[in-house]
């Protein structure tokens, strides 16, 4: 079965300080990747998504990720957290055109000035 | 342009009360997807339609969920006799259809925050 482990709940950084959120998946096939971000009463946003090719993928807001096969990871980073980054933050799985995505639990974000 | 819609943005309903949730995709997607998320969770999948089929409906918890897209366009969730575990966001979301095949992705709308007391 598809699976999303995302271990960390809660992230608390300081502001200009590095940011890696950990995603794990399980999954039988070929993986599409992908990480949103929600902000308080508001939608996902697609952050990034990872298909095939450079397994270093980048996406809006300064946010990149690295999709580790060996690993079954696909983290996400930011080199600088600023204070409008603080939001929940969801790694997600899918298949082929018409599967559904399934989600991780999401880790909270919160950034301290 | 504009994306997903949903509306309404918050709904109460008394226990037993029936409700529905409407979706309007972004023009032209021919995909579209209802989650359910429970507070403190991420999104759940609940169901599945290409352009008017409902191609996977495995999500749905009982039968007192129904969703329709009669039209291929615009989506119903609804809701019959709510009952207190139903309390949730349901988020609906919408994608291009690649004629080949593979990877897509989706955009979703605000969410309908459903209460139910």
């Amino acid at each position: 079965a598809q699976s999303v482990t995302q271990p960390d709940i809660h992230i608390t950084v300081s502001e200009g300080a590095s940011l890696e959120l950990r995603c794990n998946y399980s999954y039988g096939a070929t993986p599409y990747l992908f990480w949103y971000v929600q902000s308080p009463g508001q939608g996902l946003q697609l952050l990034l998504k990872y298909f095939s090719g450079d397994t270093l993928v980048q996406g809006i807001k300064g946010f990149e990720a690295e999709f580790k096969r060996s690993q079954s990871s696909f983290n996400l980073r930011k080199p600088s957290v600023h204070w409008s980054d603080a939001a929940e933050y969801f790694c997600a799985v899918g298949g082929n055109y018409g599967n559904k995505l399934v989600f991780g639990a999401g880790t909270i974000l919160r950034v301290k000035s | 342009g504009a994306g997903v819609s949903q509306s309404p943005r918050y709904k109460v309903a008394k226990r037993g009360q029936d409700v529905a949730l409407r979706c309007d995709p972004i023009s032209g997607h021919v995909s579209l997807f209802w989650y359910q998320q429970a507070l403190g969770q991420g999104p759940e999948f609940l169901t599945y339609f290409q352009n008017e089929a409902q191609l996977d409906k495995s999500g749905l918890p009982s039968d007192r969920f129904f969703a329709e897209r009669p039209e291929g366009s615009v989506s119903t969730l609804k809701i019959q006799r709510t009952q207190q575990e139903d309390s949730a966001v349901y988020l609906c979301a919408s994608s291009l259809t690649r004629a080949a095949g593979g990877p897509y992705e989706q955009y979703f709308g605000p969410g309908t925050r459903l209460t139910v007391t």
